[in-house]
């Protein structure tokens, strides 16, 4: 298993604005994910983030408005950029073990007024 | 391109009755897991199934992995107000995972 930290755990943001949030994993990890979730609703993919390389986005998703960094093997960011009230959601980040299972972070709720 | 549909969307129990939830995919999967979600909470993995036919158990819950590797099941007997969630299951493929619209529970005591 994995233990992970995410900041902030949540954040009121004005349009136009962007946030970053951190996650943090006790343990080194190779692969970690992004996620947003809208209240009652499924997990939707954002994009990998890979140590050493640029992350990988899903379709809908642009670098532009979501870059990603990855530092090293235990940390990761998101930045949320030009944020509209449509960003509004939950943003979880997860880790993936040797044996595919995913640890999910706490999440951060972000509202865009 | 890849879909994994769950159903029902929701289900309301009194507590003690059972409560199944059903995965379907439109391929098939190299392994299917399903994580429970508490309300205000975050996935928690439960499970992973990899063989064709594999049925797993938890206490009160049971897991099945469908002969075709397309469907998968959660079963919770006797349920309780602890069991209070959202169950989504995860199908496999290529590395990349598919979650499910989920199956929110509710329990009533």
């Amino acid at each position: 298993s994995a233990v992970i930290s995410q900041k902030p755990s949540r954040d009121i943001c004005q349009r136009g604005t962007s946030l970053t949030i951190q996650c943090q994993v006790d343990s080194q990890v190779t692969m970690m994910f992004w996620y947003r979730q809208q209240p009652g609703q499924s997990l939707t993919l954002i994009a990998t983030a890979n140590q050493g390389s640029e992350a990988t986005y899903e379709s809908g998703f642009v670098i532009d408005k979501f870059p990603i960094s990855r530092p090293n093997l235990t940390f990761s960011t998101l930045t949320v950029s030009n944020m509209s009230p449509e960003d509004s959601s939950i943003y979880l980040c997860s880790v993936e073990t040797a044996d595919y299972e995913q640890y999910f972070g706490p999440g951060t709720r972000l509202t865009v007024t | 391109g890849q879909q994994v549909m769950q159903i029902p969307q929701y289900q309301h129990v009194q507590e003690g009755e059972d409560f199944t939830t059903y995965c379907n995919s439109s391929t098939t999967l190299s392994n299917i897991q399903w994580y429970k979600q508490r309300p205000g909470g975050h996935p928690v993995f439960l499970i992973q199934l990899v063989k064709s036919g594999e049925v797993k158990k938890q206490k009160r819950l049971t897991f099945q992995f469908g002969e075709a590797k397309k469907n998968s099941s959660l079963h919770i007997t006797a349920t309780q107000t602890t069991d209070v969630g959202t169950y989504f299951c995860a199908g496999i493929n290529f590395n990349k995972f598919y979650f499910g619209s989920g199956t929110k529970l509710n329990v009533k005591p």
